[in-house]
Order: structure tokens, then C-alpha cells, then sequence
């Protein structure tokens, strides 16, 4: 498995400002993702993080609102742009394809976000 | 990916075994089975996964019926720390598949 940090753990931030979350992991690995989780209900997945391209976004997500950056193989940050109250949420990273390839995803602890 | 249903909730005794069902009919024969939890407001945590020989690891263990349109997560030995919701995942493997979608899964609650 991997460790995976992610930070902040949490913030609270003001309507129409954008926060960027990061995520870190402690050995190189091949996918790396990014879900959100809105308050009681469950994960969805925003985007694939391709290292040295752009994202890959799921349908209802785009890249202006959540612009993705994966400069290398263990790192990653999503941006939540001009955020909303709708934005608060737990976000997410995880990860996959570490050495020997293996397939399980691994997550982080989450970034829990407050929008006033 | 095929979709699953679970129980939305189950209640269980500390000691006791838990047993969660997972009913996936329409699985496919490269899908497996993947297990998480997540306790209250902390990321994911993998289980166990299996595609269709039954698994058992340090957690848990996964009980896959021969037809593979069913399985069941036990924990031999419920405690308290093992409350969270619990969420039955099929994927495709193999290829750049890796995407996980996620249900509402299943609320284990252990008693005292």
C-alpha cells in the first residue's frame, strides 16, 4: 500500500475565492484521483490526474471549476475555483498502480471544506 | 461496472460476527469484487477484494457464491472501532480501468 497525505485536512473560505488542496504520496505511483464526498451522501469521482497531461474529468465536472496538476508521481493538487456553499464537501485523493502495479486504490484522509 | 446492492444498514453485537451481504447479478466474469469502509469522516479504507475464490486476510473475510452474483464481508469478531459504512464495489481489471464508483453502501453499527 501507499501513504498518502493530503493538505489542508480542512479550511473554511469564503464564497468566490478557490482553494488548493494537495496531495502527497510516499512512493511513486502510476494513477492518482480525486473524489468528492458532499455532506451524508458518497463518493464521486471528479478526475483522473494524468501525469504530464491534462485530467481526465467524469461527466458534470469540469476543468475550469477543479483545475488538476500532477507535475510527478507522487504528488498532485486539485483547485475548487470560485467556490460556492454548494462546494463544501470532503475531498479526496487516492492513488493506484504503485509498484508492482497493483490495482487496489488507496486513499487519503480527505481535505473537509467549508464555503460561508 | 455492475452495480450492487446492499442492506442500508445492519446492527451487530461487539464479539459477535458481522456479516454484510453484497448482491452484484449482473457482475461480469473479469469484475471482481472490492470491499472499503469508511469510518465517520475519515478517507476509504480498503478491505479485502476477490474475484471468485473466497479471500480472507488480517480484516476480514469474503465469501463469494460460486454464480458470483452474490457476496458476504465477514468480520469474525465485531468491535466497537469496526462501526462505519461499509460499501460493496465490483471493477473491471486489467487495462488503465482503476475507476471505483462508490453506492450508498451499508451503516454497520456494533453494539456494546
Amino acid at each position: 500500500s501507499a501513504v498518502i497525505s493530503q493538505k489542508p485536512s480542512r479550511d473554511i473560505c469564503q464564497r468566490g475565492t478557490s482553494l488548493t488542496i494537495q496531495c502527497q504520496v510516499d512512493s511513486q505511483v502510476t494513477m492518482m484521483f480525486w473524489y468528492r464526498q458532499q455532506p451524508g451522501q458518497s463518493l464521486t469521482l471528479i478526475a483522473t490526474a494524468n501525469q504530464g497531461s491534462e485530467a481526465t474529468y467524469e461527466s458534470g465536472f469540469v476543468i475550469d471549476k477543479f483545475p488538476i496538476s500532477r507535475p510527478n508521481l507522487t504528488f498532485s493538487t486539485l483547485t475548487v475555483s470560485n467556490m460556492s456553499p454548494e462546494d463544501s464537501s470532503i475531498y479526496l485523493c487516492s492513488v493506484a498502480g504503485g509498484q508492482g502495479a497493483w490495482e487496489t486504490q488507496y486513499f487519503g484522509p480527505g481535505t473537509r471544506l467549508l464555503v460561508l | 461496472d455492475a452495480k450492487t446492492t446492499q442492506p442500508p444498514s445492519m446492527d451487530c453485537a461487539e464479539g459477535r460476527a458481522a456479516n454484510l451481504p453484497c448482491n452484484h447479478s449482473t457482475i461480469s466474469g473479469n469484475e471482481y469484487v472490492y470491499w472499503y469502509r469508511q469510518i465517520h469522516s475519515q478517507g476509504p479504507q480498503y478491505i479485502i477484494h476477490g474475484l471468485k475464490n473466497n479471500e480472507t486476510n488480517e480484516m476480514a473475510s469474503l465469501i463469494i457464491t460460486e454464480d458470483r452474483k452474490s457476496s458476504t464481508l465477514i468480520l469474525p469478531h465485531a468491535t466497537l472501532r469496526d462501526t462505519a459504512v461499509y460499501y460493496c464495489i465490483v471493477r473491471a481489471s486489467g487495462g488503465s480501468n482503476y475507476k471505483l464508483t462508490f453506492g450508498k453502501g451499508t451503516l454497520l453499527t456494533v453494539n456494546p
